[in-house]
């Protein structure tokens, strides 16, 4: 069954630092991957998707993730952090083998800010 | 702004009673997921509605239930609350294409606790 990995379920950096967030998932057909946000209370909200295009996708709020096949990784990335980045983020894909069609989610990772 | 409202925003419901959750999808798409949250961890999917009917369930009893109205607007029914329903439940809209699920959109949810 497909699964997906977040590694590190919480996350510090600096304000200004590289925000680095990790994804791996384990299907052997590259899936459509997603990275969501979501703020405290509230609902998720999708940052930027990967549908078989091109492989360097680029997102909302500055954040950009690359799909590497050979790694079945999609991190995500930002270069440079800041306050209201502060939130917790996941990883989703969407598995074309799946019959029920549905995302299968990371557990999380919460990316903390320090000032 | 994702066009995707659930109501209500909160609930306090007590155990063994029924509870009804309502989502509005966004315009355009044809499939409603529903997703628990319970605090700290990620969305677990419960079930999703094509053309109004259930067309995928994740690993919950028949006591979840739902429907998808011909507008695409959907229910989650549930019976016999338990004290670990409490949670936050997000509705999703999406368009299913041939077997793949576009990205989905999230309502904001709705704050269910039993007690």
């Amino acid at each position: 069954a497909q699964s997906v990995t977040q590694l590190g379920s919480h996350v510090s950096v600096s304000e200004g630092a590289l925000v680095l967030l990790r994804c791996n998932y384990s299907s052997s057909v590259p899936p459509y991957l997603f990275w969501y946000v979501q703020y405290p209370n509230q609902g998720l909200q999708l940052l930027l998707k990967y549908t078989s295009a091109a492989t360097l996708v680029k997102g909302i709020n500055g954040f950009e993730a690359e799909f590497k096949k050979s790694e079945t990784s999609f991190h995500l990335t930002k270069p440079s952090a800041h306050m209201s980045d502060a939130a917790e983020y996941f990883c989703a894909v969407s598995d074309p083998g799946d019959s029920n069609y549905q995302l299968i989610w990371g557990a999380g990772t919460k990316l903390i800010i320090k000032p | 702004e994702t066009g995707v409202t659930q109501s209500p925003t909160h609930l306090i419901k007590t155990r063994g009673q029924q509870v009804t959750l309502r989502c509005s999808s966004q315009s355009g798409h044809n499939t409603v997921s529903w997703y628990q949250q319970a605090l700290g961890q990620g969305p677990q999917f419960i079930f999703q509605y094509y053309r109004e009917e259930e067309n995928g369930r994740g690993n919950f009893p028949p006591r979840f239930s739902g429907l998808q109205f011909p507008n695409y607007s959907s229910e989650l029914n549930v019976n016999a609350l338990e004290l670990d329903d409490s949670a936050l439940y997000l509705c999703a809209s999406s368009l299913l294409r041939g077997y793949m699920n576009t990205e989905a959109f999230f309502g904001q949810g709705t704050r269910l606790t039993v007690v």
